[in-house]
């Protein structure tokens, strides 16, 4: 089966803080993508990033990072130095053979000023 | 580059009305697909259409929902009669490439409440 488990349901913190978004996953799948989305309050969900199972390099994109550990199954995200602006839901996302996407509960993220 | 449209971006209809749902892809995109959110769960898929046809509808929760894709352009949702299960946001998205590890591009959405 395959499966996306967000843990958090919801996180506040203070601005400039720095915040992790975890992201566990299940498949038996080899071969697989995984994604993150960020859905602002304007409700569109924008795609962040798109990580292969034969790549575990992390990335970094500016404020933005992302932790790909195979041998956890976990694809976390970090915000560096948050700002308000970063307030959304963010969806973590697996997709393997076919075209679905299977899509975590999401984790609402607030920065407050 | 115009993104993915959706439209009414909410609609408030009493259970047991009909409900239609449009979603306008980038242009080019073959592959459409729709998908929903219930009660701030998880996203779930509904269906896929690479143009016209509908390659995957496994996900379409009853025969209440009808998908249609004109010409491998547009396409609607229909829900016929809605219930209060229903509610939700559905969301569409499309994508040039087919087949997994391309992102998609979503719309905003549009939030349905059944009443």
């Amino acid at each position: 089966a395959q499966k996306v488990t967000q843990a958090q349901t919801e996180i506040s913190v203070v601005e400039k803080e720095d915040v992790t978004l975890d992201c566990v996953y299940e498949t038996r799948d080899t071969t697989y993508y995984l994604f993150w989305y960020k859905q602002p309050p304007s409700g569109e969900l924008v795609f962040l990033i798109r990580r292969n199972s034969f790549d575990e390099q992390n990335e970094i994109s500016g404020r933005y990072s992302w932790n790909f550990q195979k041998s956890t199954s976990s694809f976390n995200f970090t915000i560096t130095a948050s700002q308000v602006v970063d307030s959304a839901v963010y969806f973590c996302a697996l997709s393997t053979g076919g075209f679905k996407t299977i899509f975590g509960a999401g984790t609402r993220l607030f920065v407050k000023a | 580059e115009a993104g993915v449209t959706q439209f009414p971006s909410h609609s408030v209809i009493e259970k047991g009305q009909t409900v239609t749902l449009r979603c306008d892809p980038i242009s080019g995109h073959d592959n459409l697909y729709w998908y929903r959110r219930v009660m701030g769960k998880e996203i779930k898929f509904l269906l896929h259409f690479v143009k016209e046809s509908k390659q995957d509808e496994s996900g379409m929760p009853n025969n209440r929902f009808l998908a249609e894709r004109t010409g491998g352009t547009y396409s609607t949702l229909k829900v016929q009669p809605a219930e209060l299960e229903d509610s939700g946001v559905y969301f569409c998205a499309s994508s040039q490439s087919a087949g997994t590890g391309y992102g998609y591009t979503f719309g905003s959405g549009t939030r349905l409440t059944v009443v």
